[in-house]
């Protein structure tokens, strides 16, 4: 899991609550993602940012949101808006330089049940 | 559009025999491919990747990966397999040519590994 830590490891939400799951990294990567991970169906990318202050949609980004203020640290919020936000998240974060191939590393992720 | 498939939910072998896990890719133009492995409530942990060159990729804990550009896969095998390599498996696939460095992950194949 390496410089990259989530928190909480575990988090309960009621339904039509926003909850915020925490991603920070000592690794100084410029990029970096969330993945929704549901059995049998791989890592599913939400949303992805290469540098500070900016950000782009994935493929399922419907009922999140980010932030990336800061280097360190990209936030992912749960709305009320997600129907099926029972799932694991995971962050990942990786280089940015601009001849090599960054490889992804991953936290320990962070699973959320919505009671 | 890219995409990867793994074939097999779940791949079940003896200790000490060969291992493979197969992976196929589809991309437009040429491919950076990974493997990684996740072991129960953890992130994913990186085991290797191709970029270029050599089709053989050697990586972490004795896997390696064979490209096959004409068949468009990228299997991952290890010689002789250890009770402890059990753990879910995942292939992902970007393409060399985007400004999008997220990864596409396959669903992933389960290798329980038999004493």
């Amino acid at each position: 899991d390496g410089g990259i830590t989530q928190s909480p490891k575990y988090l309960f939400r009621k339904e039509g609550q926003n909850v915020t799951l925490s991603c920070e990294q000592n690794l100084n990567h410029d990029a970096m993602y969330w993945y929704r991970q549901d059995p049998g169906q791989g890592l599913r990318l939400i949303y992805y940012s290469q540098i500070v202050n900016d950000f782009q949609k994935g493929d399922i980004a419907e009922g999140y949101s980010v932030s990336r203020e800061k280097k360190e640290s990209f936030p992912l919020t749960v709305t009320s808006a997600q129907k099926n936000p029972t799932a694991f998240y995971l962050c990942a974060s990786s280089t940015q330089t601009g001849g090599a191939v960054d490889t992804q590393y991953f936290g320990p992720g962070t699973r959320l049940t919505v009671l | 559009a890219q995409s990867v498939a793994q074939p097999e939910d779940q791949v079940n072998v003896a200790e000490g025999n060969p291992l493979t896990v197969k992976c196929t890719y589809s991309v437009s133009g040429n491919p950076y491919l990974f493997w990684y492995v996740q072991y129960p409530n953890r992130g994913l942990q990186f085991l290797l990747k191709y970029i270029t060159g050599d089709n053989l990729v050697k990586g972490s804990y004795g896997f390696e990966a064979e490209f096959n550009k004409s068949q468009t896969s990228f299997h991952l095998k290890k010689p002789s397999a250890l009770v402890s390599d059990s753990a879910l498996y995942f292939c992902a696939v970007r393409a060399m040519d985007t400004g999008r460095r997220a990864l596409t992950f396959g669903s992933g194949t389960r290798l329980q590994v038999q004493p």
